[in-house]
């Protein structure tokens, strides 16, 4: 098992859609969560960052957290082309407390 | 204008060679590391650095050499016994080890010719 995993897609949202993006780690004890956007060639910026169970929302973007499920999404609202991207979902190792894991990302298109 | 940097962009290795690339940053974080990206991969961790001359081993170390004797600065060194090297290096830094955000370079992209 991986120790987070995404779908690596291609998930394809109209444009204006709500699109939801979906992320599992396999460490019961990890406490930061962290969602980035990274487009085609270049290097991954930050979108949110998640530490409570429950959502949290900047703008069109929401996380949404649950422990107890091990498991953290990313809803984005209103979807735009400009959205288009991989999307990276990273979780820190509680085990080994100086290291964050990166999934494998998700590749989300948004079609017009 | 706080970041982070990294150079070359672009960079050609032959066979045998060592390289090295370039990180700084001046957002005065204690902690940096170095990330290998591969095609459709996610980001693999070859070292990183808590603080100022300290360093350990990521998950992908072996080829693969590091130093911090500033804090600003953190380069990398791929060495000829790496053997696969071609891929997409980012730096990146956080204010300290562990859980806080990291913040990333905007890359080097290496080719062995």
């Amino acid at each position: 098992q991986k120790e987070v995993e995404q779908n690596s897609g291609p998930l394809s949202v109209p444009e204006g859609a709500i699109a939801s993006l979906n992320c599992t780690y396999s460490d019961r004890g990890s406490q930061s969560f962290f969602w980035y956007r990274q487009y085609s060639g270049k290097s991954p910026e930050l979108i949110m960052s998640i530490y409570s169970n429950g959502d949290k929302e900047d703008g069109r973007f929401t996380a949404q957290l649950n422990k107890a499920s091990q498991y953290v999404s990313l809803l984005i609202r209103d979807s735009q082309p400009s959205d288009s991207a991989t999307y990276l979902c990273a979780v820190n190792r509680y085990s080994s407390a100086s290291k964050i894991i990166f999934g494998s990302g998700t590749r989300l298109s948004i079609r017009p | 204008d706080g970041g982070i940097t990294q150079s070359p962009k672009y960079l050609f290795r032959k066979e045998g060679q060592n390289v090295t690339l370039s990180c700084e940053q001046n957002l005065n974080h204690d902690a940096m590391y170095w990330y290998r990206q591969d095609p459709g991969q996610g980001l693999r961790l070859i070292y990183y650095s808590q603080i100022v001359n300290d360093f350990q081993k990521g998950d992908i170390a072996e080829g693969y050499s590091v130093s911090r004797e500033k804090k600003e600065s953190f380069p990398l060194t791929v060495t000829s016994a790496q053997k696969n090297p071609t891929a997409f290096y980012l730096c990146a830094s956080s204010k300290t080890i562990g859980t806080d955000t990291q913040y990333f370079g905007p890359g080097t992209r290496l080719t062995v010719l």
